[in-house]
């Protein structure tokens, strides 16, 4: 079953265009929430880790917050180099400690 | 550069052949991830091992194996290769041991197998 659905699967923005990613989650037991941006041929690079609803955190141009139920990734002012996929990924209480990603937006920013 | 080193970058090889790809985790981590990434499919998870022992399994054909060996470098073989085996594969490391709080997985550049 699909746990992590992310929306929308593409997005075209032009630079200093502000929009944000959703991500939305249907697990129980969430041990945290992450988001990796992945460059065409290259590994996922890890930005953040969420653990409960109401925490946020910032990394230059982006903002992760979590809910319940969601978590948004907000590009503020993006800039080209800010072109990506961004994933997002889910892990569960237990004694494993996999990722199970949604399918990602592809995220295009034009000078 | 992640710390984690997969080997080879590109291979091409035919249907019905085996490959063997490699896996080095960062310095370390005990634990390593395999991961399928094809066009369709996002990021599929293989399988987990821990410190040399088996710790989850995905959605593994088969036709594909894994160990992690005692210096901790981990290899995922693929036999019987089919044309929908083409794909990004990923190796991902971990510190995880049995501590709560949520554990980063750090990628390696991946893999890429293109069977003809």
């Amino acid at each position: 079953e699909d746990q992590v659905t992310q929306s929308p699967e593409a997005l075209r923005l032009q630079e200093g265009e502000s929009s944000s990613l959703n991500c939305s989650y249907t697990v129980s037991g969430l041990r945290g929430l992450f988001w990796y941006r992945q460059d065409p041929g290259k590994g996922p690079e890890f930005l953040f880790t969420l653990y409960s609803a109401g925490e946020e955190k910032e990394k230059e141009r982006l903002k992760a917050t979590l809910t319940k139920k969601e978590s948004f990734l907000h590009i503020t002012a993006p800039k080209p180099e800010d072109s990506a996929t961004y994933l997002c990924a889910v892990q569960l209480r237990s004694n494993d400690y996999k990722l199970s990603f949604g399918a990602g937006t592809t995220v295009t920013v034009r000078a | 550069d992640s710390g984690v080193t997969q080997t080879p970058k590109h291979l091409i090889t035919a249907t019905g052949q085996r490959v063997t790809l490699r896996c080095s985790p960062r310095s370390g981590d005990l634990s390593v991830y395999w991961y399928q990434q094809s066009l369709d499919q996002g990021l599929q998870f293989l399988i987990h091992y821990y410190n040399g022992e088996e710790r989850a399994k995905g959605n593994i054909l088969e036709r594909f194996s894994a160990q992690q060996f005692p210096d901790l470098h981990s290899e995922l073989n693929l036999s019987s290769l089919e044309l929908g085996d083409s794909a990004l594969y990923f190796c991902a490391s971990s510190s995880s041991s049995t501590a709560s709080g949520a554990n980063v997985l750090t990628f390696g550049a991946g893999s890429r197998l293109t069977v003809l």
